[in-house]
């Protein structure tokens, strides 16, 4: 099974700042990762396939890159309504999360 | 729009079955793969297992001797069988789309999830 560890496991910036997430694979993916953002008490929602191309309707401030076993996901300038849990998976063997980053305002 | 609704009992006795349906509605279940995903009280996620919608399926190693996934079209529903349940599938049970948006399908639209505890 390839485990994905994120880190840190709480960011905490002010409003404006850039927020950058990291999530690490114990073996290559190549670039099958995606990132998804859950708000509380709602599901899972897409942000980024592919490591690095956004899903419909993810405003452009969402941003990931990496490819094998390191990746990132930043939001260039932190909202209100980006305040959340976010979880990267890995579809190059079966499928599994990382533990998740929340990401609260300072 | 297509939305997803999960349902079933909300309470399940140790070693019993648990049974879920996911309904799709606002668009076809063919042509994609549908899965079921929970999501413990600790919030970690875990991938239970996708069936296409021709029927064939596919689950998580580790709970795949108590999984079974089946799909009626004729119904537009997904349903998902975990036989002896135990206190360690307390969860929250959701069902995903998986579209092929980019090399391999990705998780694009989720049902609001439906919580399960496993107690006598």
């Amino acid at each position: 099974e390839i485990v994905l560890t994120q880190s840190p496991a709480t960011l905490s910036l002010s409003l404006g700042e850039k927020a950058t997430l990291y999530c690490r694979a114990s073996q290559s993916v190549s670039n099958y990762l995606a990132w998804y953002q859950q708000k509380p008490g709602q599901a899972p929602r897409l942000l980024i396939y592919d490591a690095s191309n956004r899903a419909t309707g993810i405003p452009a401030r969402f941003s990931g890159n990496g490819s094998g076993t390191d990746f990132t996901l930043s939001i260039s300038s932190l909202e209100p309504e980006d305040i959340a849990v976010y979880y990267c998976q890995q579809r190059s063997n079966w499928r599994t999360f990382g533990q998740g980053t929340k990401v609260e305002i300072k | 729009q297509v939305q997803l609704q999960e349902s079933g009992p909300g309470l399940v006795k140790p070693s019993e079955t648990l049974s879920l349906t996911c309904t799709v509605s606002g668009g076809s279940i063919s042509n994609y793969y549908w899965s079921w995903i929970r999501q413990s009280p600790e919030k970690r996620l875990e991938w239970i297992g996708y069936i296409h919608y021709s029927g064939s399926t596919n689950c998580n190693p580790s709970l795949k001797s108590r999984v079974t996934i089946s799909v009626d079209q004729s119904k537009n529903q997904v349903s998902l069988k975990l036989k002896s349940v135990t206190a360690a599938d307390t969860a929250l049970y959701y069902c995903a789309r998986e579209a092929p948006l980019g090399y391999w399908d990705y998780m694009d639209v989720w049902g609001k999830g439906t919580t399960v505890t496993v107690s006598s």
